[in-house]
């Protein structure tokens, strides 16, 4: 069974250090692995999508590394802010025409100003 | 660009009544549609893919509908609301070819008392 795991399931650090959110994923042949925010009440924004022949994206203060061999990837937040207190969430893509993204259960991140 | 919306943002039904949630896609052709459902503490869960118009796959079994009438257009759909059907509805696209990945709509809150 492809099963997606989230740890830790919740998170509060101090404004301004720098953190490591972490998946898992039970089936390694993966298509591709996206990384998504959500606000409270909100919908899900994409942040980094990563392919399975890629190691790593960045956008800003966001880094998310992948490791298909291991079954893992990271979410890496640079100086964290105020504003990134959201839920993460890691979702895995496998082949097949359907392209059905399997969910982990997130991390909900606090950063106390 | 491609855009999705998803309406009502927020809905209270009773119990018994019917419920038709849309969705639509726009600045892009023949893409898979889904139907996902996350409950109170809970992660996010396939309801319904289409990989095309009046093509319809049920992930799990329930009390719940959907349906494709046009390219870019897919609506859930219930004859009776149950209780067990209250949570955050979301929509979401992705290309029928190609790596990108998914992108999600802005979700509707359920409440049926």
């Amino acid at each position: 069974k492809q099963e997606v795991t989230q740890i830790p399931a919740a998170l509060s650090v101090p404004e301004g250090e720098n953190l490591v959110l972490n998946c898992s994923f039970t089936d390694s042949a993966i298509y591709n692995l996206q990384w998504f925010r959500q606000d409270p009440g909100k919908g899900l924004t994409s942040l980094l999508l990563i392919q399975s022949s890629q190691r790593e994206q960045t956008s800003g203060r966001l880094n998310a590394s992948l490791d298909k061999s291991s079954g893992r990837s990271t979410l890496y937040i640079a100086a964290s802010q105020p504003g990134d207190s959201a839920t993460y969430l890691c979702a895995v893509r496998y082949g097949g025409a359907t392209n059905k993204l399997i969910f982990g259960t997130g991390t909900l991140l606090a950063v106390q100003p | 660009s491609q855009t999705i919306h998803q309406w009502p943002a927020t809905l209270v039904q009773p119990v018994g009544s019917p419920l038709s949630l849309e969705c639509t896609v726009e600045g892009t052709s023949n893409p898979n549609l889904y139907w996902y459902r996350q409950a109170a503490g809970r992660g996010l869960q396939l309801l319904f893919y289409s990989v095309g118009i009046g093509q319809i796959s049920s992930e799990v079994p329930q009390n719940l509908s959907a349906s494709r009438p046009q390219d870019r257009q897919f609506i859930l759909s219930s004859k009776k609301l149950l209780l067990s059907d209250s949570g955050f509805y979301l929509c979401a696209w992705s290309p029928r070819q190609g790596a990108r990945g998914y992108t999600f709509g802005s979700g509707t809150r359920l409440t049926v008392v």
